[in-house]
């Protein structure tokens, strides 16, 4: 098993340009979510899809959107890049959302 | 709406020191509650989980965590810290649907 995989590790984006971060899992969890890192702020919940084609906002949506087409995959996209994007981004998956969570190795994004 | 709070940010300790750390939440539901660990440039991993039952959990590494619910208290603690135990601790707490976290604890042990 690979668990939780994410791409990239490492990404760099001018202010205003779009991308897709990478997240796909291989134990079967209907649950998967993203979080954003900032020091001194602990982790904040961005998006999270409790199965196939459902998914919610969480603390900090804006500027991110997200679909889930699968229950392995569940990428999250930057619509429009902004310097306050500039965090670590953590995708991670469980059986249920209350449950204990699995995480991906992250993504270090810097928008300049 | 739930929320963890983590009153210690940033704690500092001598090796063979005991440790507790804080964690308190609020929700007014059924709580499943985590210890997590983030070592350096690495992603978080389970520490330990209380879900029901016995309210003292231990966990690895000779972690443990006693969930107090009068309290609303889910508190870390280890009787003797080494220096790899060096890290950011965050607690967690699993309500409807989704795991809030704490904004985390950074554990520096000194040799």
């Amino acid at each position: 098993n690979a668990g939780v995989t994410q791409t990239p590790k490492f990404q760099v984006l001018k202010t205003g340009q779009s991308m897709t971060l990478q997240c796909a899992q291989d134990m079967n969890h209907e649950y998967m979510s993203w979080y954003r890192q900032d020091p001194g702020m602990g982790l904040r919940l961005i998006h999270y899809s409790v199965g196939a084609g459902i998914t919610d906002q969480g603390e900090v949506p804006n500027g991110y959107n997200v679909s889930r087409s699968t229950t392995e995959d569940f990428p999250l996209r930057l619509l429009s890049a902004a310097p306050s994007q500039t965090s670590v981004y953590f995708c991670a998956s469980s059986y249920q959302g209350m449950n204990e969570q699995y995480f991906g190795p992250g993504t270090r994004l810097t928008v300049t | 709406a739930q929320s963890v709070s983590q009153h210690n940010h940033h704690v500092i300790l001598s090796e063979a020191a005991s440790l507790e750390l804080g964690c308190n939440y609020s929700y007014g539901g059924t709580v499943n509650l985590f210890w997590y660990v983030q070592y350096p440039g690495q992603h978080l991993q389970l520490l330990l989980k209380y879900f029901s039952g016995d309210p003292l959990v231990k966990g690895i590494k000779g972690f443990e965590a006693e969930f107090i619910k009068s309290k609303f208290s889910f508190n870390l603690r280890k009787p003797s810290v080494q220096w790899s135990d060096t890290a950011e601790y965050f607690c967690a707490l699993g309500g409807y649907q989704k795991v809030t976290f704490g904004t985390g604890t950074k554990l520096q042990v000194i040799p």
